[in-house]
């Protein structure tokens, strides 16, 4: 079957940085992406990626290594505005994207 | 740009009535349009793709005469749940997306539809 696995719930500081991971397991791969979604609002797209490697947008990173089936999201400088969900989805080998059941992200001052 | 408005953002409505959601791509032609539901504290859960001018995809065990989807044109996609339940409550997304499949889906602000 095909599993997207990201930690529940995590706590990080105002200020600080954060690592959010992302194992999958899904019959092929198209891509990775990661998405935020503050608490009764819709998903907003952060960042996708196909290659391994390290992608840089500001405070947020996405990594990904298609070898070991694993993506992380790091957050620098962390507001409380971060506080939020976010969402790993990957496109398996039929382009159909494949989601996480998302990582509760807590900001404490 | 890439903005997908959602109307209504919340219906309250008693239980056997018909509600309609409006899913608009209002700066870009979208080629397919997604409809998810969303439980609390739950992820994303895909009902249907559906691709302009043709009939909508099902996911399994989403029955499509009770979620009826009609994807009109390239800016327009509509939802409507039929003789709605209290089971039926529950906050509906939907998302669109011009292109190739690696292309962000880019999602409305969602509906939440409380069923009395």
């Amino acid at each position: 079957g095909q599993n997207i696995d990201q930690p529940t719930e995590m706590t990080a500081t105002e200020g600080a940085i954060v690592q959010i991971n992302c194992t999958y397991q899904t019959s092929g791969f198209n891509g990775l992406f990661w998405y935020q979604q503050h608490a009764g609002e819709a998903p907003t797209f952060l960042s996708y990626n196909v290659l391994d490697g390290l992608e840089e947008k500001g405070r947020f990173s996405s990594f990904l290594s298609r070898s070991k089936g694993y993506s992380y999201l790091l957050l620098k400088e962390l507001q409380m505005k971060d506080s939020a969900s976010y969402l790993c989805a990957v496109l398996d080998s039929n382009y159909q994207l494949i989601w996480g059941a998302g990582t509760k992200l807590i900001i404490k001052p | 740009g890439a903005v997908v408005s959602q109307h209504p953002s919340r219906v309250i409505c008693k239980s056997g009535t018909s509600v309609k959601i409006e899913c608009r791509s209002l700066d870009f032609q979208a080629t397919t349009m997604f409809w998810y539901r969303q439980f609390p504290k739950q992820s994303l859960m895909l009902m249907a793709t559906s691709n302009e001018g043709s009939k909508a995809t099902y996911e399994q065990g989403v029955e499509k005469d009770k979620f009826l989807i009609n994807h009109a044109s390239l800016t327009l996609s509509t939802l409507t749940v039929t003789s709605a339940h209290p089971e039926d409550s529950s906050f509906y997304i939907c998302s669109a997306r011009d292109g190739e499949a690696h292309q962000p889906q880019h999602f409305g602000d969602g509906t939440r539809l409380s069923i009395l």
